[in-house]
């Protein structure tokens, strides 16, 4: 089955730990993406690449880093800068010059 | 101001009705439009997509665009509970350059079709 694949769902962590979200897609998508999503406020973006080896900062970068080293794989990391970590974080990927976006199942990021 | 506006609802109607659901924006470049269903705890998933102003209908979903307005509507008839959701609307400039795949996204109405 064709899809994106984000894991673990659920993730807890103490302050000040650096910690490295996954997102996988076999769909042959050139483009992949990093939301996150908090409550009343929409989904927010973080980072993109449009190909491998080149991302480009969101509107909420500061406190993430992000790499593409393949086409398939697309990790976020939401280190210990990152002030308010706690959120849903949402991973998508597109082909194509529509911008039609298919996310995954997303990861719940708790901060203790 | 944001650039997309989208009443939080929450929406609560009953089973059978027409649902009507909106967004407003100020950026006139906005060129693709998206819908977005968003079960709770889950990814959103793509529900309808549109280009430039008009009318596009899928099953019991239709999207229209009114570009003169800068405003977009989802139209849900015979709803049904299992449309129980965020739905979100979405939209962008245009493909190539730095604004690739640069989704803005209202913040999602959630709706409730109750039996």
């Amino acid at each position: 089955d064709g899809g994106i694949t984000q894991s673990p769902k659920y993730l807890f962590r103490k302050e000040g730990q650096n910690v490295t979200l996954s997102c996988e897609q076999n769909l042959n998508h050139d483009a992949m993406y990093w939301y996150r999503q908090d409550p009343g406020q929409g989904l927010r973006l973080i980072y993109y690449s449009q190909i491998v080896n080149d991302f480009q900062k969101g509107d909420i970068a500061e406190g993430y880093s992000v790499s593409r080293e393949k086409k398939e794989s697309f990790p976020l990391t939401v280190t210990s800068a990152q002030k308010n970590p706690t959120a849903f974080y949402l991973c998508a990927s597109s082909f194509g010059l529509y911008n039609e976006q298919f996310f995954g199942p997303g990861t719940r990021l708790t901060v203790l | 101001q944001k650039e997309v506006e989208q009443d939080p609802g929450p929406l609560s109607v009953p089973e059978g009705a027409i649902v009507s659901l909106n967004c407003t924006y100020s950026n006139s470049a906005f060129q693709y439009f998206m819908w977005y269903r968003q079960y709770s705890r889950k990814g959103p998933e793509l529900l309808m997509y549109t280009y430039s102003s008009g009318n596009k209908e899928d099953g019991r979903f239709t999207a229209q665009v009114d570009k003169s307005s800068k405003y977009i509507s989802l139209f849900i008839r015979d709803s049904q509970p299992s449309d129980s959701a965020t739905y979100l609307c979405a939209m962008s400039m245009h493909a190539g350059g730095t604004s690739y795949g640069k989704l803005t996204f209202g913040q999602g109405t959630i709706l409730t079709v109750h039996p």
